[in-house]
């Protein structure tokens, strides 16, 4: 069964702590995208990564880190230098082929994180 | 110059009704234009998209109207059922560097009245 699995689904941490969320596809995309949502906005771009061992900034990627050491992972480190982590986060892939049509994004369950 | 407005902010529809969400791109170098639906507690799902290329697609009930000249699209929901009431996210892609990068929309709350 293809697709993008994100965990947990409820994430809860004290101020001051760093945390890692999970994002893992069976697609076989080479491009991986991780987004951040607010109520009442659209999902804004924290990182993206286009290839194996390389990641570009997003619009919001301060206090935010990342690693791609594997062609199916993206995980996010949401550091304590996020000054409003409290937010649900969306991991989404594409095939990511800029010369094809394939520019779909197909996007995860999502992380809800709330930190206090 | 990267922003997509997106309106209205929250919609409310009686069943069978014809729904009309509106958005405007201000960025001539955005070449791709999705529709999103995302149910609470969900990740969006893609609904339907279109090229700057083509002026309408249609998809069941779904349609996207495109107005290259005046940097506006419209997603409309024919014959709107309750299981529609959702929220829905107009994007725009173009390609920035190596990657294509999308731009969303501040969302639509739908609601289909019974």
């Amino acid at each position: 069964d293809g697709g993008i699995t994100q965990s947990p689904k409820y994430l809860f941490r004290k101020e001051g702590q760093n945390v890692t969320l999970s994002c893992e596809q069976n697609l076989n995309h080479d491009a991986m995208y991780w987004y951040r949502q607010d109520p009442g906005q659209g999902l804004r771009l924290i990182y993206y990564s286009q290839i194996v061992n390389d990641f570009q900034k997003g619009d919001i990627a301060e206090g935010y880190s990342v690693s791609r050491e594997k062609k199916e992972s993206f995980p996010l480190t949401v550091t304590s230098a996020q000054k409003n982590p409290t937010a649900f986060y969306l991991c989404a892939s594409s095939a990511g082929r800029t010369t094809s049509f394939s520019y779909e994004q197909y996007f995860g369950p999502g992380t809800r994180l709330t930190v206090t | 110059q990267q922003q997509v407005k997106q309106s209205p902010q929250s919609l409310i529809v009686q069943k069978g009704g014809i729904s009309i969400i509106n958005c405007a791109y201000e960025n001539t170098a955005f070449d791709y234009f999705p529709w999103y639906q995302q149910f609470p507690g969900k990740g969006p799902a893609l609904l339907i998209a279109i090229r700057p290329d083509v002026s309408e697609k249609k998809e069941g009930r779904f349609t996207i109207s495109f107005n290259k000249s005046a940097k506006q699209f419209s997603l409309h929901i024919m014959d709107s059922q309750p299981g529609d009431s959702a929220t829905y996210f107009c994007a725009a892609m173009r390609l920035l560097g190596s990657a294509r990068q999308l731009t969303f929309g501040s969302g639509t709350q739908l609601t289909v009245l019974p």
